[in-house]
């Protein structure tokens, strides 16, 4: 059974700081990894989408790289501002159609 | 990308009621859509798999007929919770793959039940 892992739970850092975010899973047989922004109370934004045969992606200043055979991913955020304050949840899927596997997100507070 | 609508954004119904909620594909026809439901704090728990003319899926331990679950065309399944009890209280969202790979989500519900 797939299980998804973020690590810390809550993260508080400056404005300005560059920062990563950590996400593993237990079973390497993925066939994409998705990052999402969820805000207090709303739906969840499709960040970056990594398929398994890709190392990274990038948008604007958020670059997230897949270690598939280490179960590893991070997501990168360069220049925090307090607007990037959110929950961020990672999620990988096993095949086309499939569900989602999500870990418990991140919650990122970012001080003016 | 894609737009995935759902409502309504919050409910608030009495205890032993039935409240529907609503995931629509706005620009996308969607054979395949995904009910989730997440705890304060928690993650998204995959509840159930919509199949569009089909009966959905639903994982172990949810209760297909408490949650029921109608996608009765490619742009709209629907989240029926029958007999709703406070514990049902939570956040519901719903999810579509337009393109087999990447997931979209709804703006997600509030259900408080008093």
């Amino acid at each position: 059974k797939q299980e998804v892992t973020q690590i810390p739970a809550a993260l508080s850092v400056p404005e300005g700081e560059n920062l990563v975010l950590n996400c593993s899973f237990t079973d390497s047989a993925i066939y994409n990894l998705q990052w999402f922004r969820q805000d207090p109370g709303k739906g969840l934004t499709s960040l970056l989408l990594i398929q398994s045969s890709q190392r990274e992606q990038t948008s604007g200043r958020l670059n997230a790289s897949l270690d598939k055979s280490s179960g590893r991913s991070t997501l990168y955020i360069a220049a925090s501002q307090p607007g990037d304050s959110a929950t961020y949840l990672c999620a990988v899927r096993a095949g086309a159609n499939s569900k989602l596997t999500f870990g418990k997100g991140i919650t990122l507070s970012v001080r003016p | 990308g894609a737009v995935v609508s759902q409502h309504p954004s919050r409910v608030i119904c009495k205890s032993g009621t039935s409240v529907k909620i609503e995931c629509r594909s706005l620009d996308f026809q969607a054979t395949t859509m995904f009910w989730y439901r997440q705890f304060p704090k928690q993650s998204l728990m995959l509840m159930a798999t919509s199949n569009e003319g089909s009966k959905a899926t639903y994982e172990q331990g949810v209760e297909k007929d408490k949650f029921l679950i109608n996608h009765a065309s490619l742009t709209l399944s629907t989240l029926t919770v029958t007999s709703a009890h406070p514990e049902d209280s939570s956040f519901y969202i719903c999810s579509a793959l337009p393109y087999a790979t990447e997931a979209f989500f709804g703006q997600g519900t509030r259900l408080t039940v008093v």
